[in-house]
This record gives C-alpha cells, sequence and structure tokens, in this order.
C-alpha cells in the first residue's frame, strides 16, 4: 500500500456517534484525499488537502470532518449528521496536487459499518 | 466479501487470453488520466496513466489507448493472468481543475478463469 497506513481496518459505528478514522503516510507527499467507496459506484472525493493546515471540501463533504496538522496525518471524522456512514473509506495521497501528473497512491481502507 | 464490484460491467476471460477494458470520459477537457486496479479488499493501486498528447502508452503487459474524439480510454492486458482478476477504474483530471483532482469511473470487473 505504498507507505500510506490506513486504521482500523474495520470501525463499527453506533447511532449518533462520532468515530475517526486515522490515515498516516511516509512518503513525504504534499496532498492528501479521503475518499467514499459504495457498492456498484467508483470512489467520491469527500475531502482533500493540499499542504498542511489547509483543507478544501470535496463532492460529498456534509456529515464529515478533517483536520491536517501535520504533513503525514490527514484523520477523517464521521459525525453523528452522517445518516449513511456505511461504506469503504479509502485515504490517498500525492506528491504534489499539480494537476499536471497527479498520481494518487492509495491505503488499504477502513469498512465502517453502523451497528 | 468486499461488496465493491456490484452492478458493476463485467468482463470475463481465459487465463492467457488478452483484456481490453473501456472506459467513456464526458469531459472533453480532461488532459490526463490513470487506470487503477482494486483487488477485492484492498485499495486501487497505479497500473498506468497517460496525457492526452498522446494516443498510446506502454507498459509491462498493459497498454492505455486514448481516442480524443470519441472521448474513450481503453486499458489492454496482454495474456491474462488469474492474478488481474480485480476491478479496474479509469480516472480522469477534469478541465479547469485547478489541481490535480481525479474523477473515478464506475469500474470494470475482470475476472480470469484459469
Amino acid at each position: 500500500d505504498g507507505g500510506i497506513t490506513q486504521s482500523p481496518k474495520y470501525l463499527f459505528r453506533k447511532e449518533g456517534q462520532n468515530v475517526t478514522l486515522s490515515c498516516e503516510q511516509n512518503l513525504n507527499h504534499d496532498a492528501m484525499y479521503w475518499y467514499r467507496q459504495d457498492p456498484g459506484q467508483g470512489l467520491r472525493l469527500i475531502y482533500y488537502s493540499q499542504i498542511v493546515n489547509d483543507f478544501q471540501k470535496g463532492d460529498i463533504a456534509e456529515g464529515y470532518s478533517v483536520s491536517r496538522e501535520k504533513k503525514e496525518s490527514f484523520p477523517l471524522t464521521v459525525t453523528s449528521a452522517q445518516k449513511n456512514p456505511t461504506a469503504f473509506y479509502l485515504c490517498a495521497s500525492s506528491i504534489v496536487p499539480d494537476r499536471a501528473k497527479n498520481i494518487q497512491y492509495f491505503g488499504a481502507g477502513t469498512r465502517l459499518s453502523v451497528l | 466479501g468486499e461488496s465493491v464490484g456490484l452492478h458493476l460491467p463485467t468482463l470475463s476471460v481465459q487465463e492467457g487470453d488478452n483484456s481490453i477494458i473501456n472506459c467513456a470520459y464526458s469531459n472533453s477537457a480532461s488532459d490526463y488520466f490513470i487506470w487503477y486496479k482494486q483487488e477485492s479488499g484492498k485499495g486501487p493501486q497505479f497500473i498506468i496513466d497517460i496525457r492526452s498528447n498522446m494516443d498510446k502508452r506502454q507498459g509491462q503487459r498493459v497498454t492505455v489507448l486514448l481516442n480524443k474524439t470519441v472521448k474513450h480510454l481503453s486499458l489492454q492486458i496482454a495474456a491474462t493472468q488469474p492474478g488481474d482478476s480485480a476491478v479496474y477504474f479509469c480516472a480522469e483530471i477534469p478541465g479547469g481543475t485547478s489541481y490535480g483532482k481525479l474523477t473515478f469511473g464506475q469500474g470494470t470487473i475482470l475476472t480470469v478463469h484459469p
């Protein structure tokens, strides 16, 4: 998984609970991303960060929050406002957020289920 | 098991055959494309990329073809092996974005029979 570590591999959320998914990379990449993957669909962008202490909403940011206090870390919190959180969550990083050549490398994912 | 892939296009081939996976994109201004492979329960893995100023690019056992006229991308896998069984995604960088935001296709399930 190219130096990107996601934890835990499986996570269960109770109704009304916030949960945080961890993503750490040791690739010295500037940009990091969070995607959600549902059955029968491609990856959808939740949040992205081009640099430390800065992040932007993606296409489906509602009910999620992130922080980027360190270059290596980009945790994702699934809040109680996210009414359908069951999905496979993927974290990715790229060397620079440059559009010219943005190969994103992915972690192994976290599968979140609702109890 | 991993439920990714329900209702996705599927391609079944015999081991040793060549595989062709297709992808249509909608944004004529997209100028960079990537193919990813995702095995069950894992994150996507980079296979090959191509810029819009190219029509073809070859890697190890894989070739990507880009037809900008009809906005079509294909991934050819030579001598397909059982280990190639996975979901394959194409991704593009749409035109007009200020940074490399990728838009992913729905994916195609490739099954290789021994």
